[in-house]
């Protein structure tokens, strides 16, 4: 079974902070991706990779980066934290973009609280 | 831009009953539609993906349709029970291996 695991479950940071935010994967998938999900408005997609060193925005990239050095880790980088930051943020992985029968795995999610 | 829209937002119903879950889109350009299942406070279950050739997929009581020319799919539940009870989330793949997602439909199965 494939295995995507988050660092945290729950976070609290404040204000101003700089805040990282870890996703592992095991099943050497090409593909990953970080969403925020919040009520009312669904899952939103922040940023995703298809490859080490290589990123592209999703739909929601504003106050966010990230970093992939290692085919198993994507890293999510909250640069200067807002209280708009505060929410639930889900990464997923799948492997490579050509085959239309791969599914998306996702973590736990990381409830995130900035104060 | 793809537009995904679930339809109930909400649904109530005894153990036992057959029920169906509506999913519509705006694009009909799709490679895959995926449902998922999400508990409280967790991530997301894939249950189900339906490629753009196929008109269905089934494992176990769940059945997924596809009707991409018209932009709808549906999750058939047979013979609901409590464990059933979950948010369950439609999305459609587009480039690059990335997903729109609907809102979802929470499902409440009483005993």
């Amino acid at each position: 079974d494939v295995k995507v695991t988050q660092s945290s479950r729950y976070l609290v940071k404040r204000t101003g902070e700089k805040v990282f935010l870890e996703c592992v994967q095991d099943m050497d998938h090409e593909n990953m991706f970080w969403y925020r999900q919040d009520p009312g408005l669904g899952l939103r997609l922040i940023y995703f990779s298809y490859d080490v060193k290589m990123k592209e925005k999703g739909d929601i990239p504003e106050g966010y980066s990230v970093s992939r050095e290692k085919k198993e880790r994507f890293s999510l980088i909250l640069e200067s934290a807002s209280t708009n930051q505060t929410s639930m943020y889900l990464c997923a992985s799948s492997l490579w973009t050509g085959a239309s029968n791969q599914p998306q795995h996702f973590g736990d999610g990381t409830r995130l609280s900035i104060l | 831009k793809q537009e995904v829209t679930q339809i109930p937002a909400a649904l109530s119903v005894p153990e036992g009953e057959n029920l169906v879950l509506n999913c519509s889109f705006t694009d009909s350009a799709i490679y895959n539609l995926q449902w998922f299942r999400q508990d409280p406070g967790k991530g997301l279950t894939s249950l189900l993906l339906i490629q753009s050739s196929q008109r269905e997929q089934t494992s176990g009581r769940l059945n997924a349709s596809l009707d991409k020319s018209s932009g709808r799919s549906t999750l058939y539940i047979a013979a609901s029970q409590p464990g059933d009870s979950a948010t369950y989330l439609c999305a459609v793949k587009r480039g690059y291996s990335t997903l729109t997602f609907g809102k979802g439909t929470m499902l409440l199965v009483s005993p």
